[in-house]
């Protein structure tokens, strides 16, 4: 079974800028889940995605969002990219239960410059 | 809110070594606890996990007890090896059927030959 594939591995993006990130879970996963991990504030929830619904939401500026397609594909994206935005972004999948275990990607890294 | 604390600073240890990794939790109600490891250049993967209290989570060798009354979930190895060398999270879910995570800020344990 393919695990949770991140696309891209790497972006470089200049402040102002907008970025979309997009990430393929696991098959027969409903689930998908995004956080921020940076050296300073460690892993932080954004937001979770079941059936193309928006389930939770993290602490973050309306800059970042996301969508979930009908093939439980998600999409991240952050408009007017500040510095502080530069991080490795995770995505995770399960099948949606409560409790189920996350599975991770190996995650894109966004540099803002 | 949730929150996950996690000894300060990294962990250096000899192969064959004991390991001890320290977690305490603040949350409302009955969370799950789990602890994920991260390897260099690879996303999250999980290690171990425990839903109520007095369960023992266990997995490779490594193994974490509930314990409610001191609000703990550390993580011990008999002996570790140099495979073992990697980052580890101490993560809690609360029981609203989400995925919503609440992460420490993780220790980076070296085992050295």
């Amino acid at each position: 079974k393919a695990g949770v594939t991140q696309t891209p591995r790497y972006l470089i993006k200049t402040r102002g800028q907008q970025v979309t990130l997009s990430c393929s879970p696991i098959s027969g996963h409903r689930s998908v889940s995004w956080y921020q991990q940076t050296p300073g504030q460690g892993l932080q929830f954004l937001f979770e995605y079941f059936s193309e619904t928006q389930r939770n939401k993290g602490n973050f500026p309306g800059r970042f969002s996301g969508r979930q397609f009908s093939n439980s594909r998600s999409e991240m994206n952050v408009s007017t990219l500040e510095l502080g935005d530069s991080a490795l972004y995770l995505c995770a999948s399960s099948p949606g239960q409560a409790n189920s275990p996350l599975h991770f990607g190996n995650g894109t890294r966004l540099t803002v410059t | 809110g949730n929150s996950v604390t996690q000894m300060e600073g990294p962990v250096t240890l000899s192969e064959e070594a004991f390991l001890t990794i320290n977690c305490t939790y603040t949350a409302t109600g009955y969370p799950s606890l789990f602890w994920y490891v991260q390897y260099p250049g690879e996303g999250l993967q999980l290690l171990l996990k425990a839903t109520k209290a007095d369960d023992k989570g266990s997995n490779k060798g490594f193994e974490a007890t509930y314990r409610k009354e001191t609000t703990s979930f550390h993580l011990e190895k008999g002996s570790v090896q140099v495979s073992d060398s990697a980052v580890y999270f101490c993560a809690l879910s609360d029981r609203g059927g989400n995925n919503r995570l609440a992460f420490g800020k993780g220790n980076q344990v070296v085992v050295i030959p």
